[in-house]
């Protein structure tokens, strides 16, 4: 099974700090995607990448910026977070689904975080 | 912006019966998945069902299709409490490869 680990399940800093959110994979999928996820909005694409170094914008970017070294890790970086970035984050992975062989998500466990 | 709606936004049902939420998108898709969510953590997948489709089964669970009302429902038959959980639908847009967008969830409580 495809696992994707997030480093840190909860997290509380304060406005203005720099804030890494991390993301690694064990399998060898190209896609990986950042969501929010807010009550009543459900999740947002905020970032995503298809390969090593390549990323594109997802529907809300604005406030974060993501890393792609390598293709097992994909960061979510908070320059300067603020209090409206307070949310539950999910990474995820895009691989093909062994049942219907089409490309489905595989997701982290998520990270809440509470900025002060 | 959101593809997906669900309907309703929250469903209270007693173990063995029968639940069913909706889901509504907006523009011509691949294919269309639902994913659960437990309290807190990450979305797992459970069923997709592609544009040329019109029904699907897995387990207890039942997916129908209507692309012509753009609409799709789960079936959740005989729940338990196990099945308590918020279900997303997710759309995979004809015009936008791997970037599915998701609705904003049922809430699902099934009661012993």
């Amino acid at each position: 099974d495809v696992k994707v680990t997030q480093s840190s399940r909860y997290l509380v800093k304060r406005t203005g700090e720099k804030v890494f959110l991390e993301c690694v994979q064990d399998m060898d999928h190209e896609n990986m995607f950042w969501y929010r996820q807010d009550p009543g909005l459900g999740l947002r694409l905020i970032y995503f990448s298809y390969d090593v170094k390549m990323k594109e914008k997802g529907d809300i970017p604005e406030g974060y910026s993501v890393s792609r070294e390598k293709k097992e890790r994909f960061s979510l970086i908070l320059e300067s977070a603020s209090t409206n970035q307070t949310s539950m984050y999910l990474c995820a992975t895009l691989g093909q689904g062994a049942l219907s062989g089409a490309n489905v998500l595989t997701f982290g466990a998520g990270s809440r975080l509470t900025v002060l | 912006s959101q593809q997906g709606e669900e309907d309703p936004q929250a469903l209270s049902i007693q173990e063995g019966e029968n639940a069913t939420m909706n889901c509504s998108y907006k523009t011509s898709i691949n294919n269309l998945q639902w994913y659960r969510q437990n309290s807190g953590r990450g979305l797992v997948h459970l069923i997709l069902i592609r544009s040329n489709e019109r029904e699907k089964h897995s387990g207890r669970l039942r997916v129908t299709l209507d692309t012509s009302k753009k609409s799709s429902s789960l079936l959740i038959t005989a729940s338990r409490a196990a099945d308590t959980a918020s279900y997303f639908c997710a759309t995979a847009r004809s015009d936008s490869w791997g970037k599915l967008q998701f609705g904003a969830g049922t809430q699902v409580v099934v009661t012993p």
